[in-house]
């Protein structure tokens, strides 16, 4: 299957600090999305991409569809305590049907 | 209220004994899928289905059976569970196209003795 590199693996930041991470792949995509997973539950979708070049706001958080497809990024502005979690990339690539999904970004916030 | 139901959330069991762990869905999706998520592999794809009767292999759909007789449900079956199917599943549902975002239920964690 495709494979997705998620980077970094985790994180431990003050909050406050804002954060950044990304996802690349070896071939195009066509969606790119990005959930955040709390622990004991499913990831629930934080933002949605489908256009190459597209930059999506959800309040502090902002998500880039990289310009060759092959990339995306989240970026979060004044993390506070509860933005801790993990964080999955997952990618439609251009044949097929099923998503695929990177390794995740743990993500600790020390208040 | 709309979400994706998983039962049971927990189970352990011994090798061998066959097991089904349910999935409903409320929203009338038509896609749904079951992953599987291990340490440091993210979330793999098992099977997922386009529509009723409609069912496809992910990545990873060795010694797993699904159905799709009904639009809102699409129960995983493990006929011989074995200890490497040890893990956390998923399911997870989306309405029309496969490009669409999917809502995950909570999550069944498995452990096979």
């Amino acid at each position: 299957g495709q494979q997705l590199n998620q980077s970094p693996q985790s994180m431990f930041i003050q909050e406050g600090e804002d954060v950044s991470m990304n996802c690349t792949s070896s071939s195009i995509f066509n969606t790119w999305l990005w959930y955040k997973q709390d622990p004991g539950e499913g990831p629930v979708l934080l933002i949605a991409l489908y256009k190459a070049g597209e930059l999506t706001s959800n309040g502090r958080l902002t998500a880039q569809f990289g310009i060759t497809r092959k990339d995306s990024f989240l970026n979060i502005s004044a993390s506070i305590p509860s933005d801790v979690g993990i964080y999955f990339c997952a990618g439609l690539p251009g044949t097929g049907n099923q998503f695929y999904f990177g390794t995740g970004t743990s993500l600790t916030v020390i208040p | 209220e709309a979400q994706v139901t998983q039962n049971p959330r927990y189970l352990i069991t011994v090798t061998g004994k066959k097991l089904t762990v349910t999935c409903s869905q409320n929203m009338n999706h038509e896609y749904m899928s079951w992953y599987r998520q291990d340490p440091g592999l993210g979330l793999r794809q098992i099977y997922y289905s386009m529509n009723v009767e409609v069912t496809d292999k992910g990545d990873v759909p060795e010694g797993y059976k699904v159905s799709r007789k009904e639009k809102r449900n699409f129960p995983l079956i493990l006929e011989s569970p074995s200890p490497n199917q040890t893990s956390l599943y998923f399911c997870a549902s989306s309405f029309g196209y496969s490009n669409q975002p999917q809502h995950f239920g909570d999550g069944t964690r498995l452990s096979i003795l």
